[in-house]
């Protein structure tokens, strides 16, 4: 079956503009995650929903960033006033439920440039 | 709070070699722990996990990592290497979240000919 996808692969923006990128998880799956890799600090978790809602926001880095589901599917997130150190690879994934008995299954991830 | 560390940043072996690639966790509640691969330009891809139980545990592509509860340690070894294995590996750990992945920095495998 499908995995999980991302949109753009890759987006290149000028500082101080906002940026949407897209998740589409596995179907079925009520589990959803963003990750952000960087160079400097390596793989960092920002944010989980279980179906629409999300319990856990605590890895987003500042004010500027948020994140939506809607449907229980698709997933947004969501840059506003881009930074430079913003540059990273935002990485989504999916699981059937939440749980360390459950995989999570990653996308390849949208890789954000900001000059 | 819990860590993980992966020690070396980049491991080379030649092929047919041993791998061995070192992951040393920090938690405070009983670790989940696992082991991801990511190849270039894709997304991360789970080569197996400890959870409970049997310490000892198989994964794909014929790895393997042992959890030591003494030694904090769940290091990944492979017999022979593959050139097929060159990529970047990421030690992860799960504990007390039930969900978030603390990960590590990773360490990128290199196998020569």
């Amino acid at each position: 079956g499908a995995g999980v996808s991302q949109s753009p692969s890759n987006k290149v923006t000028e500082k101080g503009k906002d940026v949407e990128l897209r998740c589409d998880p596995i179907s079925g799956h009520t589990a959803l995650y963003w990750y952000r890799q960087s160079l400097g600090q390596g793989l960092e978790f920002l944010i989980y929903f279980q179906g629409n809602s999300a319990p856990d926001k605590s890895g987003l880095p500042s004010d500027r960033f948020s994140a939506e589901r809607t449907g229980g599917s698709v997933s947004t997130l969501t840059i506003q006033r881009t930074q430079q150190e913003d540059s990273a690879v935002y990485l989504c994934a999916s699981s059937q439920l939440a749980g360390n008995s459950y995989e999570q299954y990653f996308g390849p991830g949208t890789r954000l440039t900001v000059t | 709070a819990q860590s993980v560390t992966q020690l070396g940043s980049h491991v080379s072996v030649s092929e047919g070699a041993l791998v061995l690639l070192r992951c040393n966790y920090s938690s405070s509640v009983p670790p989940y722990l696992f082991w991801y691969v990511q190849y270039p330009n894709q997304g991360l891809q789970l080569l197996l996990k400890y959870t409970t139980g049997a310490t000892l545990v198989k994964g794909i592509n014929g790895f393997e990592a042992e959890f030591k509860k003494s030694e904090t340690s769940f290091h990944l070894t492979k017999p022979s290497a593959h050139m097929s294995d060159a990529a970047e590996y990421f030690c992860a750990n799960s504990g007390g979240s039930n969900y978030k992945l603390t990960f590590g920095k990773g360490t990128l495998l290199t196998v020569n000919p």
